[in-house]
């Protein structure tokens, strides 16, 4: 069965809005959660570790006040897209790593697409 | 950018064994050899992954050269279900695991 969830798995939002987009870890605690983007015919690009009970930590170039991340508790991670326009329509995918084997589990991804 | 080559695509007869060759010639001494599929439109999935020794586990072998600089993973006997992108990472083991730098990987379709 499914180690992470993502939900929604798929959304459609209208340029200007906001999107959130939760991450949930079911079959361990998470204190570092992960979240990637992937553009059509990409590959992954991470975008930033969640941190839980800190501030997250955004790779170079992800604009922190426009992905924002908050990491609820051990087991959930959201992602909000703040004025979410066109350019923004992509894959979101989130991890969790694994306790013991060094794997990383990735959720089902959401896919959202801004009119 | 990413520290391995895999060449952009495959084809396998379904049933037949699956050989995905990936080339990481810079890895270092304590990075691990991580391997990763993506069916489509669904998040990556863990495949296997090793160190120095051959691995092996319920669904892939890892063939890792004795100088580390390529390894193969191979899928016994592949199924219409195995086509996806495969994905080869070169990462240290542990803490800050979401630095997976996924390269384009190999594009595996199973023929019937």
């Amino acid at each position: 069965g499914a180690v992470v969830s993502q939900h929604p798995s798929w959304v459609i939002c209208k340029s200007g809005t906001s999107v959130k987009i939760e991450c949930r870890s079911l079959d361990f605690q998470a204190t570092t959660m992960f979240w990637y983007r992937q553009f059509p015919k990409q590959s992954l690009m991470l975008m930033a570790t969640s941190n839980e009970g800190s501030k997250a930590t955004y790779e170079q170039g992800v604009e922190k006040d426009k992905f924002l991340i908050n990491h609820a508790s051990l087991t959930l991670s959201t992602l909000t897209v703040t004025s979410a326009h066109p350019e923004d329509s992509s894959f979101y995918i989130c991890s969790v790593p694994g306790p013991n084997t060094g794997e990383l589990f990735f959720g089902e991804g959401s896919r959202l697409t801004v009119l | 950018d990413a520290k391995t080559t895999q060449p952009p695509s495959m084809d396998c007869a379904e049933g037949r064994a699956a050989n995905l060759p990936c080339n990481h010639s810079t890895i270092s001494g304590n990075e691990y050899v991580y391997w990763y599929r993506q069916i489509h439109s669904q998040g990556p999935q863990y495949i296997i992954h090793g160190l120095k020794n051959n691995e092996t586990n319920e669904m892939a072998s890892l063939i890792i050269t004795e100088d580390r600089k390529s390894s193969t993973l191979i899928l016994p006997h592949a199924t219409l279900r195995d086509t996806a992108v495969y994905y080869c990472i070169v990462s240290y083991y542990g803490g800050s695991q979401g630095n997976l730098i996924f390269g384009k990987g190999t594009k595996l379709s199973v023929k019937p």
